[in-house]
């Protein structure tokens, strides 16, 4: 399974774009990448995913370099609500996946 | 349409007692998972069954902890005699599909809490 390394914490003021980047130097060919959002007492929920290049949906972008090696999870404009931790996952023919502790997003008035 | 359902939300329990835990996925999905998240940290996988076979058990601690999906729908997971260093939330998840690339849909968990 493909281990995964994101900062522990970040904060960032509302308003602001917030570039998160996870490190994965042993992703498999077959492996995704996706994230995860998980407010407090809830469950995580699905962002984003991609496998290369540049995924963008209505919540967020996904950046992956042609190695592959990391993604950076970019939230445009990021409001109070975006407060949350955010995990980055590998995974593609395993279903075992591996959430790590995430990130914790503090985003301040 | 409805998501993932766990029951019961909150559980306690004296020392010693046996719970189980009920998780009702999203309907027509294959992939069934079990996670145990403590405070402060990420899930940590348990277990997972694609339709009624349990393809992974790794992650149950010891053999205190059994899961079970006799139909391939609803599934159980029950711990036996229970510990303290057993309460945690426990969280059921489903994807559509066995992949590891499927998006898992994540229930509200049931929160353990031994005496």
């Amino acid at each position: 399974l493909a281990k995964t390394t994101q900062p522990i914490s970040m904060d960032s003021y509302e308003g602001q774009e917030v570039n998160i980047t996870c490190s994965h130097n042993n992703i498999a060919t077959n492996d995704y990448i996706t994230w995860y959002q998980q407010f407090p007492s809830q469950g995580p929920r699905f962002i984003i995913q991609g496998y290369k290049t540049k995924v963008t949906n209505e919540v967020a972008s996904l950046f992956i370099p042609a190695d592959r090696k990391s993604s950076t999870l970019s939230l445009p404009r990021v409001s109070l609500s975006d407060t949350a931790v955010y995990y980055c996952l590998v995974g593609g023919g395993y279903q075992k996946v591996t959430f790590g502790i995430g990130t914790k997003l503090q985003v301040i008035p | 349409g409805a998501g993932v359902s766990q029951s019961p939300r909150y559980k306690v329990t004296k020392r010693g007692q046996d719970v189980a835990l009920r998780c009702d996925p999203i309907s027509g999905h294959v992939s069934l998972y079990w996670y145990r998240q403590a405070l402060g940290q990420g899930p940590e996988f348990l277990t997972y069954f694609n339709y009624e076979a349990q393809q992974d058990k790794s992650g149950l601690p010891n053999d205190r902890f059994s899961a079970e999906r006799p139909e391939g729908s609803i599934s159980t997971l029950t711990i036996q005699r229970t510990e303290q260093r057993d309460s945690a939330m426990y969280r059921c998840a489903s994807s559509l599909e066995t992949s590891g690339s499927e998006t898992q849909y994540f229930g509200p968990g049931t929160r353990l809490l031994v005496l």
